[in-house]
């Protein structure tokens, strides 16, 4: 069974960079796309982008800027940095696995192992 | 970009109803369309992917419908565990996810 696991700081200043790391046990990171994914309290979901696990990554217009997500397959684990963070990126962080298959017609694509979320807040 | 919209953003059900929430996409997603749960305090859980396609585990309650731009999630008979809040997620240009709707105990 997959599991991933986000750690990093609970607290980042403002203008600082939020770093993140999740670490993927129970399989191999190899031959998916890992994506990270937002929710700040009480509101809904963001997705902010993802890696293949060669290291190609796509990111969210909004965040572009700001976002960089990278992979070390030996260790098992890709990471988020956003940098020059406000009060606004204060929200819940989750790691997911993209799975999905060829249908035949075209490319299936859901986050399918998620992990529990780390809650990051931006405070001085 | 592709926008997301989800009706009614909230409900109030009883136990054994039949509930159904509707998702929109801003344009034609074709069947690129999956929905999630997420209880307070959890991690979205998936049940749905490719618009109509159960995930595995996932109780056969939960059918998906739609394509284009009109989706929909139905809960045939409504239980305890299912009060939560759902949410579609378009994967056909990247990701994008709809508002949510809230489903609490009437």
């Amino acid at each position: 069974q997959v599991q991933l696991q986000e750690s990093g700081p609970g607290l980042v200043k403002p203008s600082e960079t939020l770093s993140l790391t999740c670490t993927v046990s129970g399989g191999s990171i190899s031959s998916y796309y890992w994506s990270w994914i937002r929710q700040p309290p009480g509101k809904g979901l963001e997705w902010i982008g993802y890696i293949y696990y060669s290291g190609s990554t796509n990111y969210n217009p909004s965040l572009k800027s700001r976002v960089t997500i990278s992979v070390d397959t030996s260790k098992n684990q890709f990471s988020l940095k956003l940098s020059s963070v406000t009060a606004a990126d204060t929200a819940v962080y989750y790691c997911a696995r993209v799975g999905g298959f060829w249908s035949g017609y075209y490319d299936v694509q859901y986050f399918d192992y998620w992990g529990q979320g780390t809650l990051v807040t931006v405070s001085s | 970009d592709i926008q997301m919209t989800q009706s009614p953003s909230s409900l109030s059900a009883s136990v054994g109803d039949r509930v159904t929430i509707t998702c929109r996409a801003s344009q034609s997603i074709s069947s690129y369309l999956n929905w999630y749960q997420q209880k307070p305090g959890k991690a979205p859980k998936l049940l749905i992917y490719a618009a109509s396609s159960l995930q595995s585990g996932v109780p056969s309650r939960f059918s998906g419908s739609g394509s284009g731009t009109d989706f929909t999630l139905t809960i045939s008979s409504l239980q305890p565990e299912d009060f939560a809040t759902y949410y579609c997620q378009q994967s056909y240009s990247t990701f994008t996810f709809g508002p949510g709707t809230k489903v609490d105990i009437k």
